[in-house]
């Protein structure tokens, strides 16, 4: 049973680009949230997709959007980019109803 | 609004001593209560959670975790530590979710680091 994938694993832009981190959840999970870690803090809540739609969002910027298809992988789309946006992109993938969150390893984002 | 307070940034310990993670929260309404522990490089891996019923919880790596809701608190605690409990450990907590359909967004701590040294 696959967990949470993440591509790609290691991302480097410079200031102004924009950036897709892609995300597949775990198997029978229709639920994905996005998370910011910056270094030495804990993640940070982006958005949650639900039904192809984003049902909760975090303190974020309108730079910072996302899409769920129907087969329930998503992506997060940063736009502008910032030096402050350099951060561990966390995904994690939940059942409707059951609630408990499995992460996956992550997008690590360095902007130059 | 939810918050989570991790007392301690870091917490040093010796291989096979007792040690215990701090965690407070505050929230308004009812909450689920997760520990996260992350590995260097690594994205976050659930160690164990409460949602209803016993109050204590246990992982099945020896740790384990009470909810006091007087207290508001969800420690973590080990009898005997092992190298390999070396990690960044994240205190999360959730509230339900708008329609009852999901948990919602978690809410971390600021995480604490576990040096485990032989």
């Amino acid at each position: 049973d696959a967990g949470v994938t993440q591509s790609p694993t290691h991302l480097i832009k410079t200031r102004g680009q924009q950036v897709t981190l892609r995300c597949s959840p775990k198997s029978g999970h229709d639920t994905v949230s996005w998370y910011q870690q910056a270094l030495g803090q804990g993640p940070q809540f982006i958005f949650q997709y639900y039904e192809e739609e984003e049902r909760q969002r975090g303190n974020f910027p309108d730079r910072f959007s996302g899409h769920q298809f129907p087969n329930y992988s998503s992506e997060l789309n940063v736009n502008a980019l910032l030096l402050g946006d350099s951060a561990l992109y966390l995904c994690a993938s939940s059942l409707t109803g059951r609630g408990t969150q499995y992460f996956g390893p992550g997008t690590r984002l360095t902007v130059l | 609004a939810q918050s989570v307070t991790q007392l301690d940034s870091q917490v040093p310990v010796f291989e096979e001593a007792p040690v215990e993670l701090r965690c407070n929260y505050s929230s308004s309404v009812s909450v689920y209560l997760f520990w996260y522990v992350q590995y260097p490089n690594q994205g976050l891996q659930l160690l164990l959670k409460y949602l209803s019923g016993s109050t204590l919880v246990e992982s099945i790596n020896g740790f384990e975790a009470e909810f006091n809701k007087s207290q508001t608190s969800f420690h973590l605690r080990k009898p005997s530590v092992h190298i390999s409990d070396t990690a960044e450990y994240f205190c999360a907590v959730s509230g339900g979710g708008a329609g009852g359909t999901s948990y919602g967004k978690l809410t971390f701590g600021q995480g604490t680091i576990l040096t485990v040294h032989p």
